[in-house]
């Protein structure tokens, strides 16, 4: 059975503060994904790896970096923390060739 | 413009009744397609990809029209049990495999 899974379910965090979230899958993925996912705007891509050590900017990468330093591992960094990054974050990974794309459970940030 | 678009809904519609979706993508380059389904508060989970001859799995039929840029998913027969959340997703190699959403048709059904 696949499996993607994230550090946390739910996360408090203050302003200002840096957060790591992390995202680990089993599947000897190539390629994994971070978004965003809030009301109205659906699954924003945050930041992409297809491999070690390399990464990739989505869509709204400002405010966030990743680190990739083995295949299974890609992790989400806010520099720091603001209100507005309080949202769902959702990891994701699939192999080579674009095939369907597993996602983790998703990490409820909530930043005050 | 968006890459993908969906009507949002809701659509409400009577347990056994017929429901079509349709999501519309504006790169025509685009060579994957996909229909997932998420619940309330879970992560997002493939419901079927869809292929350009069209396919179908029990109740469920999606479709692509590539002359058109878009693809449909039509539910028939509705259970309590397809309430959810439904998102297309497109992907086309040449953006190093990024996979673009729909921002997702909430389907309630109704006893």
């Amino acid at each position: 059975d696949v499996k993607v899974t994230q550090s946390s379910r739910y996360l408090v965090k203050r302003t200002g503060e840096k957060v790591f979230l992390e995202c680990v899958q089993d599947m000897d993925h190539e390629n994994m994904f971070w978004y965003r996912q809030d009301p109205g705007l659906g699954l924003r891509l945050i930041y992409f790896s297809y491999d070690v050590k390399m990464k990739e900017k989505g869509d709204i990468p400002e405010g966030y970096s990743v680190s990739r330093e083995k295949k299974e591992r890609f992790s989400l960094i806010l520099e720091s923390a603001s209100t507005n990054q309080t949202s769902m974050y959702l990891c994701a990974s699939v192999t080579q060739g674009a095939y369907e794309q597993y996602f983790g459970p998703g990490t409820r940030l909530t930043v005050t | 413009r968006k890459e993908v678009e969906q009507d949002p809904g809701p659509f409400n519609v009577p347990e056994g009744a017929t429901v079509a979706f349709n999501c519309t993508y504006s790169n025509s380059a685009s060579q994957s397609f996909f229909w997932y389904r998420q619940d309330c508060r879970k992560e997002p989970k493939l419901l079927m990809s869809v292929y350009s001859s069209g396919n179908e799995d029990g109740r469920f039929t999606a479709q692509l029209n590539r002359a058109s840029q878009y693809i449909s998913l039509l539910i028939r027969d509705s259970k309590l049990s397809d309430s959810a959340t439904y998102l297309c997703a497109v992907n086309d190699f040449s953006t190093g495999n990024q996979f673009y959403f729909g921002t997702g048709t909430s389907l309630t059904v109704i006893p």
